[in-house]
């Protein structure tokens, strides 16, 4: 089985600051992890993911995210967060990749604010 | 990324009726997947999809209720039967284009049952 939890409902966090999104997971096995993004009224956007190698993965619109075996932990990360990011974020992991079912967390609403 | 494209992207319809949905990828993949977010609530899978096979169901989701047509590597439907205000959710496709795990998404099809 395979689970993700995202502990935070909300994160607040003003223009400019840095942003963390907290996201662990439990897998029986080496995970896939990934972070989507969805936007009011729009459908969800890939953001990054992290397969293997280098445990800080950056993927678009400024974001990275960084990979904590020990800590079965993957959270995303910006270091100056825009208004314009303000969004439902979602972790999602999976046992192999390649077409295996996604799980995905409850999802973290970023509020970013002047 | 695809380009993927939903029919219709919402609905409004009774309680006791049936909705199909279409999903449309602008190139041949294997597997798709669809997907159901109930409001405020994170995305979870209904099923996987391949191409001249039967579709696989997570648990708690069945056959008869969600009916699921693949009938080439471009298309999908997903059937809701029988509906009732419990199914109002948003309805998302989904593919592995690449096999590289990450998986891109439709728009959704945001459905109303009264």
């Amino acid at each position: 089985a395979q689970s993700v939890a995202q502990p935070e409902d909300q994160v607040n966090v003003a223009e400019g600051n840095p942003l963390t999104v907290k996201c662990t997971y439990s897998v029986s096995g080496n995970p896939y992890l990934f972070w989507y993004v969805q936007y009011p009224n729009r459908g969800l956007q890939f953001l990054l993911k992290y397969i293997t190698g280098d445990n800080l993965v950056k993927g678009s619109y400024g974001f990275e995210a960084e990979f904590n075996k020990s800590q079965t932990s993957f959270h995303l990360k910006k270091p100056s967060a825009l208004v314009s990011d303000s969004a439902l974020y979602f972790c999602a992991v999976s046992l192999t990749g390649g077409g295996n079912k996604l799980t995905f967390g409850t999802g973290t609403q970023l509020k970013v604010e002047l | 990324s695809a380009v993927i494209s939903q029919k219709p992207s919402r609905d409004i319809c009774q309680r006791g009726t049936s909705l199909t949905i279409q999903c449309q990828v602008d190139s041949q993949v294997t597997m798709m997947f669809w997907y159901r977010q109930q409001p405020g609530q994170s995305l979870t899978l209904i099923a996987t999809a391949n191409q001249g096979s039967e579709a696989t169901y997570e648990s708690g989701f069945v056959i008869d209720k969600f009916p699921i047509s693949r009938p080439n590597l471009t298309f999908s439907t997903l059937t809701v039967s029988n509906m009732s205000p419990e199914d109002s959710s948003i309805y998302l496709c989904s593919v592995d284009r690449q096999g590289a795990g990450e998986q891109f998404f439709g728009p959704g099809t945001r459905l109303t049952v009264l």
